[in-house]
């Protein structure tokens, strides 16, 4: 199984901060790791998928890169409404894990 | 507009079975993988399940394999999980997730990132 680690696990954050979140995954995995955006009493939402590929309607101050096992999250110039947990998620092989998330605060 | 409407979840006691419905509309639901994932309170997500878009490749995680069973209606556009001996450890909010591109072959959506997500429904595992 591969594991992915986050860091950190909690981030406090001042608004227009940029805001960097790290999983590195137990083996490499290409370019198949995505991240979504979890908040509060709400279900998750796909931000970047395979590494650094943007999604529609996602704001562009987050963008994602890496590959093999180490891959980044980026918010520039965090809002209020970006308050939320992050999670990594790798489909590169069965099964399929995530990371054990980021949880991201606003000061 | 795509959605996905978890039901079926609930209280029942060790041992017991639940039987999880997620009903999807808003796109042709015949063409996608589907999943499961679920979420424990207050902890991170867990992938339970993944069922193709014809219904020949299914995968489960290990924590529930031999004990929970993904299937489909694609005339129904309805996706189901039925859980057997349930345990303690399989509270948890139990989401239904499609994959983002329709099957190009099969299992081939078992790759796919989840671009839409049910609301949840609560399974509780309490005597």
């Amino acid at each position: 199984e591969i594991v992915l680690t986050q860091s950190p696990d909690f981030q406090s954050v001042t608004p227009k901060e940029k805001v960097t979140i790290t999983c590195r995954a137990s083996q490499s995995i290409g370019s198949s790791l995505h991240w979504y955006q979890q908040k509060p009493d709400q279900s998750p939402k796909l931000l970047i998928k395979y590494a650094s590929q943007s999604i529609s309607g996602v704001p562009s101050r987050f963008s994602g890169s890496g590959s093999g096992t180490d891959f980044t999250l980026t918010i520039n110039s965090l809002e209020a409404e970006d308050a939320a947990a992050y999670y990594c998620h790798q489909s590169s092989s069965l099964p399929q894990t995530f990371g054990q998330g980021t949880k991201v605060e606003i000061k | 507009e795509v959605q996905l409407v978890e039901s079926g979840g609930g209280l029942v006691q060790p041992g017991g079975s639940l039987r999880l419905s997620c009903a999807a509309s808003g796109f042709t639901f015949s063409s996608y993988s589907m999943n499961w994932v679920r979420q424990a309170p207050g902890k991170g997500l867990e992938w339970v399940s993944y069922i193709s878009s014809s219904s020949s490749t299914i995968y489960y995680a290990d924590s529930v394999k031999g004990r929970f069973t993904i299937s489909r209606d694609n005339a129904k556009n309805s996706l189901y999980l039925q859980m057997n001996s349930l345990r303690d450890e399989d509270t948890a909010v139990y989401y239904c997730a499609r994959v983002d591109e329709e099957d190009y072959y099969d299992s081939s959506g078992y790759y796919f990132p989840f671009d839409y997500w049910g609301q949840g429904t609560l399974v509780t595992v309490s005597s």
